[in-house]
């Protein structure tokens, strides 16, 4: 069983609000990725970071951003979340090779 | 760009029978394969992995055939059971530490 925590499960927000989702990996993990997936849809990848004080942008574009002050924490935010953004947003994590993933976050914007 | 895609989107068997899920990748440099097994409602779970250097990989009921020649990748499972039923991806290593996933193949399993 993957240490890798996502928090909230489930959010429902109104338009424009901001919003953090969060990701916690007790496992000492330097690499930690989020992707983004609509129900039965492939993964795709929106961001991403190798280690403390590095982020990149993923293959999808997104209006989100992240940051990486600490290895365990990988927080994903939204300013003003819209109903595109509507979406699963899922967490992992690794050292190369396989990503261990987290329960996911489900974000319905209104 | 590189691209990850499986042949069937829905795959029905009966319950004891051997299911097979197929995946074509594109990109040549890739070196490392994964299959995931999702469940409704939660995150993506690792089944099996194979490097490029192999071209068969056994685990616990599940078997992962590497064809490099046509770049296509499978996942066999064993005596399928209601259990199995669940969206199933492929992925590939083309570059880095990132993985590409396919689109997924939904498994359902028939009593």
């Amino acid at each position: 069983e993957a240490d890798i925590y996502q928090t909230p499960r489930y959010l429902v927000i109104g338009t424009g609000k901001k919003i953090t989702l969060e990701c916690s990996q007790t496992m000492g993990h330097d690499k930690m990725y989020w992707y983004q997936q609509d129900p039965g849809m492939e993964l795709h990848l929106i961001h991403y970071s190798y280690g403390v004080n590095s982020t990149e942008k993923g293959d999808l574009s997104s209006e989100s951003t992240v940051s990486r002050i600490r290895t365990e924490h990988f927080p994903l935010t939204l300013e003003s979340a819209r109903p595109s953004h509507t979406s699963q947003y899922l967490c992992a994590s690794s050292t190369g090779g396989e990503q261990f993933f987290g329960p996911g976050t489900r974000l319905t914007v209104l | 760009g590189e691209s990850v895609g499986l042949h069937l989107p829905t795959l029905s068997v009966q319950e004891g029978d051997n299911s097979i899920i197929n995946c074509a990748y594109s990109n040549s440099a890739s070196d490392y394969f994964i299959w995931y097994k999702q469940e409704s409602g939660k995150g993506p779970q690792f089944i099996i992995d194979i490097r490029s250097n192999m071209d068969k990989r056994q685990g616990q009921r599940v078997t992962v055939l590497l064809n490099k020649t046509v770049k296509h990748l499978s996942l066999q499972i064993a005596a399928t059971q209601p259990g199995d039923s669940a969206v199933y991806f492929c992925a590939e290593n083309p570059y880095g530490n990132k993985l590409v996933f396919g689109a997924g193949t939904i498994l359902r399993v028939k009593s």
